[in-house]
């Protein structure tokens, strides 16, 4: 099974505006990663939420988990321009936490 | 964080030839991480690299066609072999747990291969 599914696949808002891309994900985790990805370049890394923690802010980032649900959710308040990229949920495949599976990811687009 | 320097940062190949591509981070680690992204869509992991080992290939990959190498604990290469189109991809190299940080990922730049 898939772990880590975003939605919505794309989207397309105006500078200003915040920007909400879920997550899903099918089993227990320790926690849920974001990254970013630039025009197919490298991910970077966003935020980390623990499998016990509920929310977690860093800057105009605001990341939600769900565990009963299995879902998480990224708010981008404020969005800009250079927001514009992907965004990737990822979650570990094993207990050492080395070995990621990736969502589909969100592509955002923030027009000026 | 971690400092990875992927190379070539893109290339067009000519179909049944052969590309490496090669990682180095700025940092001792024992695994090293090998991600193929397909256009638009995700990225799924190859294989994972161990110092002194034969690499450990995920379902749908094999060692024929993606050799890799781990010579040290800051260097490995991907080779992509007799390449079709279907392997034009971003192929992406990570390490994690770098800098005290025990859970994050970080990435080289990525290597866009194009096959025709």
């Amino acid at each position: 099974s898939q772990q880590g599914e975003e939605d919505p696949q794309a989207l397309s808002i105006q500078e200003g505006e915040n920007a909400t891309m879920n997550c899903s994900y099918k089993t227990s985790i320790n926690n849920l990663q974001w990254y970013r990805q630039n025009s197919g370049r490298g991910l970077v890394h966003l935020i980390l939420i623990r499998s016990n923690e509920r929310e977690k802010h860093s800057g105009r980032l605001r990341v939600t988990l769900d565990t009963s649900k299995k879902s998480s959710s990224l708010l981008i308040t404020a969005s800009r321009a250079a927001d514009t990229a992907s965004y990737f949920c990822a979650t570990a495949r094993d207990n050492y936490g080395q070995n990621f599976v990736f969502g589909p990811g969100t592509r955002l687009s923030v027009l000026p | 964080s971690a400092v990875i320097s992927q190379k070539p940062s893109r290339d067009i190949c000519q179909r049944g030839t052969s590309l490496t591509i090669q990682c180095q981070v700025d940092s001792q680690v024992t695994m090293m991480f090998w991600y193929r992204q397909q256009p638009g869509q995700s990225l799924t992991l190859i294989a994972t690299a161990n110092q002194g080992s034969e690499a450990t290939y995920e379902s749908g990959f094999v060692i024929d066609k993606f050799p890799i190498s781990r010579p040290n604990l800051t260097f490995s290469t991907l080779t992509v072999s007799n390449m079709s189109p279907e392997d034009s991809s971003i192929y992406l190299c990570s390490v994690v747990g770098i800098g005290g940080t025990n859970t994050e990922a970080f990435f080289g730049q990525g290597t866009r291969l194009t096959v025709v």
